[in-house]
């Protein structure tokens, strides 16, 4: 069946450095791909997504390319900031005409020191 | 514009006493999710509803949890009776229909204690 599987966390960086959270699907089809990001205290937010192959994702300076060839969409940032602190979870859409069911990741907890 | 809003946040009850759940959608989403979220996972399907009717309802308990959404806005989710391993973070989401290009929206959830 459809999965996701996140490179585990926590992962612990100081300010401005270069993040990378890995993230691998298995699915049936040609599913979307997102990116949800969840701060402290707060629900699920959508940070980036893509809905086909070799498609790039981009916002507030992450960025994540739908690769079909090796079933990945890594997220990627510059420069983290303090702000980026939270946790991120790889998500897939199963296929259909309309968004169904989401597959989410376990989450990868990042904490980012000045 | 409203996001999605669950009610209550924070509940905490003994083991075998009912609980339910609140959640009132983004307006003009007719796509309306549950989902589940265990310490440190990521959140799992429990129920789906298109309007009025559950789509996908899978992954539901049926022995323990009910969930409705009268009218098509609405949605009520209910655990009877509560066990221990039941706490957790329930989410709602919404999204509108008619389109894969789209994302669901999150609310932010009911942390279930069951003592």
């Amino acid at each position: 069946g459809d999965s996701v599987t996140q490179m585990e966390g926590p992962v612990t960086l100081s300010e401005e450095a270069f993040l990378t959270i890995n993230c691998t699907y298995t699915a049936t089809g040609y599913p979307s791909l997102f990116w949800y990001v969840q701060y402290p205290g707060e629900g699920l937010q959508l940070l980036l997504k893509a809905t086909k192959a070799d498609d790039k994702g981009s916002n507030k300076g992450f960025e994540a390319t739908y690769r079909k060839e090796t079933t990945s969409f890594h997220l990627e940032k510059g420069s983290v900031q303090v702000s980026d602190s939270a946790v991120y979870f790889c998500a897939l859409s199963d296929r259909g005409s309309t968004l169904g069911r989401l597959y989410f990741g376990r989450g990868t907890q990042l904490t980012v020191w000045p | 514009e409203a996001g999605v809003v669950q009610s209550p946040r924070y509940k905490i009850i003994e083991k075998k006493q009912p609980v339910a759940f609140w959640c009132n959608p983004i307006s003009g989403h007719n796509t309306l999710y549950w989902y589940l979220q265990n310490l440190g996972q990521g959140p799992e399907l429990l129920i789906r509803y298109e309007n009025e009717e559950a789509v996908d309802d899978s992954q539901l308990p049926k022995d323990r949890f009910s969930a409705e959404r009268l009218k098509g806005v609405d949605s009520t989710l209910k655990i009877q009776p509560a066990e221990l391993g039941d706490s957790a973070v329930y989410l709602c989401a919404s999204s509108p229909t008619g389109s894969r290009n789209t994302e669901a929206f999150f609310g932010q959830g009911t942390r279930l204690t069951v003592v």
